[in-house]
């Protein structure tokens, strides 16, 4: 089935404590990308990557990294979380990165993450 | 500056009303596409429907439908006979292209019994 996934669904973390999410795509997507989804503010770009090695930020990276080091799995890093990064996550993939029939994103389930 | 608005945050009507979701998008692109995704209770988003710029045919699917109208930039969402399913966020996206989907705030639907 193709699918993206994501780890953990549900976080709950201090202030400070370095974690990650991990999102993993089965539909060889060279496009992947990061969203956080806040009320009032719809979804909002974090970081993108267009194929292995090659990431740019999106429109809020402040606080977060991202690696793509295998088409597959792009994780979203918080080096030192703070609680304005309590959100809900979403990792996005697509087979192509231009404007075309083939660039629909396909979602993860989302990570909901707290931070305390 | 691509943009979209949800002008509508909530949307509550009894069970069985028609309810339209407004969606207005800015672009200076003249190719572009437009997506409606749901996002139910659960929290995933569910892909609904996906419009590219040059055709501005109505859609409908079942009880669903879609006006997109270039000449005011709008991308409205209907539901007929609405039912308690349907309550859910629906988000209108706009793909800029190359790098991302522009999402609309939001409308909460509830459909009450």
């Amino acid at each position: 089935e193709a699918q993206v996934t994501q780890n953990p669904r549900y976080l709950i973390t201090v202030t400070g404590k370095k974690l990650t999410v991990t999102c993993s795509q089965n539909m060889n997507h060279e496009y992947m990308s990061w969203y956080r989804q806040d009320p009032g503010l719809g979804l909002r770009q974090i970081y993108y990557s267009m194929n292995v090695e090659v990431t740019d930020k999106g429109d809020v990276p402040e606080g977060y990294k991202v690696s793509r080091k295998e088409k597959r799995n792009f994780p979203l890093i918080l080096e030192s979380p703070s609680p304005n990064q309590t959100s809900l996550y979403f990792c996005a993939s697509s087979l192509s990165p231009s404007g075309g029939s083939l660039n629909e994103q396909f979602f993860g389930p989302g990570t909901r993450l707290t931070v305390l | 500056a691509q943009k979209v608005t949800q002008a509508q945050t909530e949307i509550s009507v009894v069970e069985k009303e028609d309810v339209t979701l407004d969606c207005v998008y800015e672009t200076r692109d003249t190719t572009y596409y437009l997506f409606w995704y749901k996002q139910p209770p659960s929290g995933e988003l569910v892909f609904l429907i996906r419009r590219n710029s040059f055709d501005e045919q109505n859609e409908i699917s079942g009880r669903y439908s879609w006006n997109f109208q270039k000449s005011t930039s709008s991308f409205n969402f209907t539901i007929t006979a609405s039912q308690v399913v349907d309550s859910a966020v629906y988000f209108c996206a706009l793909d800029q292209g190359a790098q991302k989907l522009v999402f609309g705030q939001g409308t909460r639907l509830t459909i009450n019994p």
